[in-house]
């Protein structure tokens, strides 16, 4: 099946500071989302982007389908930004779902 | 805005015990998938569900699991005899589209199997 890799696996910043989280995918995709995991465990839609660019606030993502990666965004980090972010693709084709990436654990410390 | 209801949030069960998840996925979706992730790990697929049966299965979903659309609104999970290692969180999740559209998830429900 396809492949999803999160970089980094961890990442410590301070409050106010900008950050970059990657995801590789193995394999063309017809869908893909980043996710906010907060500490309750809620899994939160950030966005809906096989290709381009999005902005929503202080959150941007940008994904290159055809070299197989997108990137997060994060500007003027703030503490209720810790969590763990996931990126999931689906290759398409038929129903069989999202496949995650291990996600990148963000602690923003004030 | 419309949105992915779970209940119940947590639940507690005895190793054994049957145990059903229920969802309300949002109203005008027609698929509709559970997702498991064993705390600390990645978010897995479950099933997919359309039309009133499973689309796709992983290979997690063994015979101890099942789904079902009972009325109009729910979409339901059975654990059928739950083992120490289906203590997760599990999620539902709608969408409009079959594959390329966008997964919409509900908060999740946490299963402790004692």
């Amino acid at each position: 099946g396809i492949q999803v890799e999160q970089s980094p696996p961890d990442l410590i910043l301070q409050e106010g500071a900008n950050s970059t989280l990657r995801c590789n995918f193995s394999d063309s995709v017809n869908n893909l989302q980043w996710f906010h995991q907060n500490p309750w465990g809620q899994l939160i839609n950030l966005f809906y982007i096989p290709s381009g660019t999005k902005q929503n606030g202080r959150l941007s993502a940008t994904t290159v389908a055809t070299e197989r990666y997108s990137l997060l965004y994060i500007s003027s980090s703030q503490t209720t930004d810790s969590g763990v972010y996931f990126c999931a693709v689906e290759k398409g084709g038929g129903a069989d779902g999202l496949t995650f990436g291990k996600g990148t654990h963000l602690i923003i410390q004030p | 805005e419309p949105e992915v209801t779970q209940t119940p949030s947590h639940q507690v069960t005895q190793m054994g015990q049957e145990v059903i998840l229920r969802c309300v996925p949002i109203s005008n979706h027609l698929y509709f998938y559970w997702y498991r992730q064993i705390l600390g790990q990645k978010v897995e697929f479950l099933v997919s569900f359309y039309n009133n049966e499973i689309s796709e299965k992983s290979e997690i979903f063994d015979d101890q699991f099942s789904v079902e659309r009972p009325d109009g609104s729910n979409f339901t999970l059975k654990i059928r005899s739950t083992k120490l290692e289906d203590s997760a969180m599990y999620f539902c999740a709608s969408s409009n589209v079959l594959s390329t559209g966008e997964l919409f998830f509900g908060e999740g429900s946490r299963l402790t199997v004692l």
